[in-house]
């Protein structure tokens, strides 16, 4: 059991380029998210999907993309990468039955570094 | 909106040291508390839990108790190893458009020297 998985560990970009930041779960959680953290600010959420077809707004959407068109992936996109960009990205993923108490599983989280 | 606040980091303790890590938070409604812990290298994974005021979270020798009168979830160790070297983070449930989401606190760094 692989639980929450995300690839790549590390990225580089260049202002300006776009790329896509992959999660798949093997666990058959409903319920995805993305976070990103940042320094002195904790983690903040940008979009997160209750089901495959379904994708909402976080705290920071903005700069982001996102689509579920399965239950195992969640991928983020980010069409034109900016400095500030530059974070640690963590997808998490919770099963239907904890929906009551919000505990999540965490990939291990894929750090961007945009130039 | 919901929040949480942590103590500032870091902390540096020696080993076998009693550990407190303030958290307290403001929201409507009643929300799940949480400690979330974050070795280096790696993704969070949830360290304990609360749902309701007065219960008390327990894990790998770690407490904290849901004190609604103080709106807060400390959390303690009473002997603290090299191991426990890690980012804490406190967290509660929100709803966001019908969805539960975490908000999490900025994060404490400890650091325990033997």
């Amino acid at each position: 059991n692989a639980g929450v998985t995300q690839t790549p560990k590390f990225q580089v970009l260049k202002t300006g380029q776009s790329m896509t930041l992959q999660c798949a779960q093997d666990m058959n959680h409903e319920y995805m998210s993305w976070y990103r953290q940042d320094p002195g600010m904790g983690l903040r959420l940008i979009h997160y999907s209750v089901g495959a077809g379904i994708t909402d707004q976080g705290e920071v959407p903005n700069g982001y993309n996102v689509s579920r068109s399965t239950t195992e992936d969640f991928p983020l996109r980010l069409l034109s990468a900016a400095p500030s960009q530059t974070s640690v990205y963590f997808c998490a993923s919770r099963p239907p039955g904890s929906k009551s108490t919000g505990e999540l599983f965490f990939g291990e989280g894929s750090r961007l570094t945009v130039l | 909106g919901n929040s949480v606040t942590q103590m500032e980091g870091p902390v540096t303790l020696s080993e076998e040291a009693f550990l407190t890590i303030n958290c307290t938070y403001t929201a409507t409604g009643y929300p799940s508390l949480f400690w979330y812990v974050q070795y280096p290298g790696e993704g969070l994974q949830l360290l304990l839990k609360a749902t309701k005021a007065d219960d008390k979270g327990s894990n790998k020798g770690f407490e904290a108790t849901y004190r609604k009168e103080t709106t807060s979830f400390h959390l303690e160790k009473g002997s603290v190893q090299v191991s426990d070297s890690a980012v804490y983070f406190c967290a509660l449930s929100d709803h966001l458009g019908g969805a539960q989401k975490l908000v999490f606190g900025q994060g404490t760094r400890l650091t325990i020297n033997p």
